[in-house]
């Protein structure tokens, strides 16, 4: 079945220990996004990629990148992990930005 | 700014009976929404979607409403079973000035159903 992959689904890492998020898709979509997801509230966007193009949200601090060597895998990169960044990352796909997104299940991040 | 907001944090309803999840959107020029259901650790599913140019759109066992002279969304459920518990999230896709469009979040609704 097509679908959205994210690995690990549980991560812990120590604090200023960067740590990388992953995820695939087999819907062969142009648009992949992150989200932060806290407990108990909605998720919030972090950055998309359409294709190559790279858009960051203006709030989205330095200390979150992402990449996107290929179609198929979008990266998170946190490089200096706070206690304030545990929390679910969500990845989604789209067609194009105008329509639905499809999340992946998530992983789960602690910092210790 | 622009946002999408729920009335009911907390939604309990006995199995079997309709549920009515609401949903109020402050951006008029918005074309596109979606409700997702999410279930406790698990990624948003989406449910249904509908389009400014409707004002009804039903799948199975759902139904999603429209008003957009209110900027009103609703989400029903019939018959509800213990597995629609989760928290619901309306989205509204509205496009922003950097020329995308992004999902915008409202707070979610937790439904939780008894038996």
């Amino acid at each position: 079945d097509a679908m959205v992959i994210q690995n690990p689904r549980y991560q812990v890492t120590q604090f200023g220990k960067p740590v990388t998020l992953s995820c695939s898709q087999t819907l062969n979509h142009n648009v992949m996004y992150w989200y932060q997801q806290k407990s108990s509230q909605a998720p919030k966007l972090l950055f998309h990629y359409y294709d190559k193009d790279f858009n960051n949200e203006a709030d989205t601090p330095d200390n979150f990148q992402s990449r996107r060597p290929n179609t198929s895998f979008c990266f998170l990169d946190i490089r200096s992990p706070g206690l304030g960044d545990a929390a679910m990352y969500l990845c989604a796909t789209s067609t194009a930005e105008a329509e639905t997104q499809y999340f992946g299940p998530g992983t789960r991040l602690l910092v210790l | 700014g622009e946002s999408v907001g729920l009335h009911l944090p907390t939604l309990s309803v006995q199995e079997g009976d309709n549920s009515i999840i609401n949903c109020a959107y402050s951006n008029s020029a918005s074309d596109y929404f979606i409700w997702y259901k999410q279930e406790s650790g698990k990624g948003p599913q989406f449910i249904i979607d509908i389009r400014s140019n409707m004002d009804k759109r039903q799948g199975q066992r759902v139904t999603v409403l429209l008003n957009k002279t209110v900027k009103h969304l609703s989400l029903q459920i019939a018959a509800t079973q213990p597995g629609d518990s989760a928290v619901y999230f309306c989205a509204e896709n509205t496009e922003f000035s950097g020329g995308y469009n992004k999902l915008i979040f409202g707070a979610g609704t937790r439904l939780a159903v008894h038996p």
